[in-house]
Parts: structure tokens; C-alpha cells; sequence
């Protein structure tokens, strides 16, 4: 089965800053791979989803992500960090009909 | 406005009691999950249903029941078989096409949780 890994628990930048937030997985193939974010209290909310073709995907409140075949990464960017980006990130893998997220990242921004 | 709602809110509950957490969508999705989340751990799925009157488990099933008898709605209920049921609990829903569409492929949406307290 696949597996995920987030490896910074929490972050913090300044607002204005640039952003990337790195997602490692495990698993033998390219599997479907997802972003999404969580506002304290709610639900999840789909940023970016990659499946195949083009590495750069582009994603809602302007965020990006790159998959890197080569590192099994999928790290998520944001060129300026906006301070209503405050909120926890989760990235998922999906592969045989399963779907595992990552235990996420939380983002702080400084005023 | 189309979505997916959970009530409570807040739930609070005695040990050794049942207690059942409504989701409702009006997604007209086929599919609908059920998530606990823990501080640290990310989500862990605990039932899934991909048709009405049909449902599975997922990791962390025991403790927990479902039904899926309308398309609408998919209740969960933490039965005091649950040794650690105080977290955050996700209702989410996805297409699932029939030409495809997997617990790997979809895009879930999601409620805004209930969040369970035992006392």
C-alpha cells in the first residue's frame, strides 16, 4: 500500500513570503496525488489534484504543485503568502483503490 | 446551495453510550466517507460507501457502525465498543462516475465535522 509523509508538523512565514510545503510518498508506481486544506474547525477543501501530464499544477487561492518523480514528491507553493493562508495542509495519495493522507502541516503567518 | 452538512457540532457523551453523528449531501454523490481525526495523525478512514445499502470498512472500523439506506445520508454511530472515541469526525462525499472513479481517484468533499467529546 502507499504511504505519505509531511515532514514539517508546522511552519511559519511572514506574510508577503514565499511558501512551499513538502509531501514525500511511497508507493511503486505515480499514484493520484491531492492537496487540500483545512481552516480551523472545518472541513477539508480540495486545493490541487495531479493524475498525469503536465508536473506543474496549478490550483485554487494561487497555489501550485510540483511532482517530482524522481524524489516521489509533490511539494506544494505559493509565491505570497497571504495572512487568510493561516490554516492546517494535508497531502494525499491515492493508489488501489485507497487513499491515505499525510498527518499535515501547519501553517502560521506572521503580520 | 449544494453541500454536505454534519450535526451536531459539538457532541458530548457519557461513557458506555451510543451516540450517532448525522451527514447529509446534496451532491447527488454516490460515494460517502467517514474520517476520524486525531491531533498529529491526519485522517483515518473508518467506513466507506460507494452505493446505497452498501458500505465497507476502512482502517479503524472497530467501535463504529454505519448505514447507508438513502443516497443522501450516511449516519455513523460510535458504539461504546470504541475504547478512545473523543476526536474529530469527517463526513465527505465524492462522485464516483460509473465509468470509474475509486477511493483512489475521487475528489472528496467534505463537511464541517463534528467534533465528540466522552466525558
Amino acid at each position: 500500500a502507499q504511504s505519505v509523509t509531511q515532514p514539517d508538523i508546522h511552519i511559519t512565514v511572514s506574510e508577503g513570503a514565499s511558501l512551499e510545503l513538502r509531501c514525500n510518498y511511497s508507493y511503486g508506481a505515480t499514484p493520484y496525488l491531492f492537496w487540500y486544506v483545512q481552516s480551523p474547525g472545518q472541513g477539508l477543501q480540495l486545493l490541487l489534484k495531479y493524475f498525469s501530464g503536465d508536473t506543474l499544477v496549478q490550483g485554487i487561492k494561487g497555489f501550485e504543485a510540483e511532482f517530482k518523480r524522481s524524489q516521489s514528491s509533490f511539494n506544494l507553493r505559493k509565491p505570497s503568502v497571504h495572512w487568510s493562508d493561516a490554516a492546517e495542509y494535508f497531502c494525499a495519495v491515492g493508489a488501489e483503490n485507497d487513499m491515505r493522507f499525510g498527518a499535515g502541516t501547519r501553517l502560521t503567518v506572521k503580520p | 446551495d449544494g453541500g454536505i452538512t454534519q450535526s451536531p457540532k459539538y457532541l458530548f457523551r457519557k461513557e458506555g453510550q451510543n451516540v450517532t453523528l448525522s451527514c447529509e449531501q446534496n451532491l447527488n454523490h454516490d460515494a460517502m466517507y467517514w474520517y476520524r481525526q486525531d491531533p498529529g495523525q491526519g485522517l483515518r478512514l473508518i467506513y466507506y460507501s460507494q452505493i446505497v445499502n452498501d458500505f465497507q470498512k476502512g482502517d479503524i472500523a472497530e467501535g463504529y457502525s454505519v448505514s447507508r439506506e438513502k443516497k443522501e445520508s450516511f449516519p455513523l454511530t460510535v458504539t461504546s465498543a470504541q475504547k478512545n472515541p473523543t476526536a474529530f469526525y469527517l463526513c465527505a462525499s465524492s462522485i464516483s462516475p460509473p465509468t470509474g472513479g475509486t477511493l483512489s481517484t475521487d475528489t472528496q468533499y467534505f463537511g464541517p465535522g463534528t467534533r465528540l467529546t466522552v466525558l
